[in-house]
């Protein structure tokens, strides 16, 4: 099956730093991926979603100037937490979509603020 | 009321059973339907994709769709320990794009 790649799968920062999370589709092109959150136990949030050469469209309730998306190329979307705050630590998930209609997901990012 | 409604479990099976998990939906859009299996602190991983309708067999696990009732199903046939995860049922109006996810189920198969 296609396969998406994210990186790291666990970073530790310093509150008020920012963080670089990458999400690429090693094996297909994707003009969209798809970014979620994840707190323990509970379902995949949809954050925003990152179209390839234009701005990410991102959910209510969701800061656009804390979680930077860009999606430079058909095969990556970067997600930035910026300033990052303990009330940040979670899981963070990506998936692209592929030409055949169906999602596959990255492994995902653990991500603690200290 | 929740677009996506699943029993969040837990659910315990010895080993060779055979599981049936299930979701309701209330949107009658929907028209692509997906579980997901997601193992502790990984990411979801692709099981079944089914479009509109009826049913799906993929070596030990079918899904069943019943677009009339609302409700999908997965059954997992001779479950194995290594079958022990959260299963995340989603479903879509078009395709890509706008997943709805149930909460996921929590299995344990015991040896």
């Amino acid at each position: 099956g296609a396969v998406v790649s994210q990186h790291p799968s666990r970073v530790i920062c310093k509150s008020g730093t920012s963080v670089k999370i990458e999400c690429r589709s090693l094996d297909f092109q994707a003009t969209t991926m798809f970014w979620y959150r994840q707190f323990p136990k509970k379902s995949l949030m949809l954050m925003a979603t990152s179209n390839e050469g234009s701005k990410a469209t991102y959910e209510q309730g969701v800061e656009k100037d804390k979680f930077l998306i860009n999606h430079a190329s058909l095969t990556l979307s970067t997600l930035t937490v910026t300033s990052a705050h303990p009330e940040d630590s979670s899981f963070y998930i990506c998936s692209a979509a592929s030409s055949g209609n169906t999602i596959y997901f990255g492994e995902g990012s653990w991500l603690t603020v200290v | 009321q929740k677009e996506v409604e699943q029993d969040p479990g837990p659910l315990s099976v010895p080993e060779g059973a055979i599981v049936s998990l299930n979701c309701t939906y209330s949107n009658s859009a929907f028209q692509y339907f997906m579980w997901y299996r997601q193992y502790s602190r990984k990411g979801p991983e692709l099981l079944m994709y089914t479009y509109s309708s009826g049913n799906k067999e993929d070596g030990r696990f079918t899904a069943q769709v019943d677009k009339s009732s609302k409700y999908i199903s997965l059954f997992i046939r001779d479950s194995q320990p290594s079958d022990s995860a959260t299963y995340l049922c989603a479903m879509s109006e078009t395709g890509a794009n706008n997943l709805f996810f149930g909460t996921g189920t929590r299995l344990t198969v015991i040896p």
